[in-house]
């Protein structure tokens, strides 16, 4: 356990459903982020939070929809998915904002769009 | 790209022989991390490395960086099956900027 925390597990959507991910951490860190990865492909950034304000934002389409309402937790909207949106959605956290510091990662959430 | 590159893709290895991997980047760096992944799961930190290091051990673990190639490698000894995962590396370039992952090592330790 890395003490980074997700649910869903799996997550079967289909493109009209609205749907969140969620995902805690219980290490008092001050960074969290959220991670794309899809097969045969980098794992993709896509939003960091530090002190829940988001400070990176890796030019997602406006159909994910971040909130971090405290440093503890952050949530991942979804909504009008495409198929290729399938993928392993990964949050991680660090203690702070910047990459020199080990970051920690959740077991990740298998997103499926039908 | 900014894009780091494992090599090999691919690694399958029989127990008890080292495995090595190597990492490759294009830009000045401020620390390259090695993450390790089982399938389907979240990644695990391995060891992170300053650009003013040229060599860190964990364990079994050692890892080097060449700043003049712009290249890092990961030596498992003594695998186990274990050890059967894939292995990311990642880069932060200079400044504070968020890491740069590379698409990885998937490594096969048969028993």
């Amino acid at each position: 356990e890395t003490g980074v925390t997700q649910t869903p597990r799996h997550l079967v959507m289909g493109m009209t459903n609205k749907k969140s991910l969620k995902c805690e951490q219980h290490l008092g860190h001050n960074a969290m982020y959220w991670y794309k990865q899809s097969a045969k492909k980098p794992l993709e950034l896509m939003f960091v939070y530090s002190l829940e304000e988001r400070v990176e934002n890796n030019s997602v389409p406006s159909r994910f929809s971040p909130e971090c309402p405290n440093s503890s937790h952050l949530f991942l909207h979804l909504h009008t998915l495409q198929p290729e949106d399938s993928a392993l959605y990964l949050c991680a956290s660090s203690q702070e904002a910047d990459s020199g510091y080990t970051q920690y990662f959740g077991p990740g959430t298998r997103l499926t769009v039908l | 790209s900014q894009q780091g590159e494992e090599d090999p893709q691919a690694l399958s290895i029989q127990e008890g022989e080292n495995a090595t991997m190597n990492c490759s980047y294009k830009t000045s760096i401020n620390n390259l991390q090695w993450y390790r992944q089982n399938s389907g799961r979240g990644l695990v930190h391995l060891i992170l490395i300053r650009s003013n290091e040229r060599e860190k051990h964990s364990g079994r673990l050692r890892v080097t960086l060449d700043t003049s190639k712009k290249s890092s490698s990961l030596l498992i000894t003594a695998s186990r099956a274990a050890d059967t995962a894939s292995y990311f590396c990642a880069h932060q370039n200079s400044g504070n900027t968020p890491l740069v992952f590379g698409k990885g090592t998937r490594l096969s330790v048969i028993a």
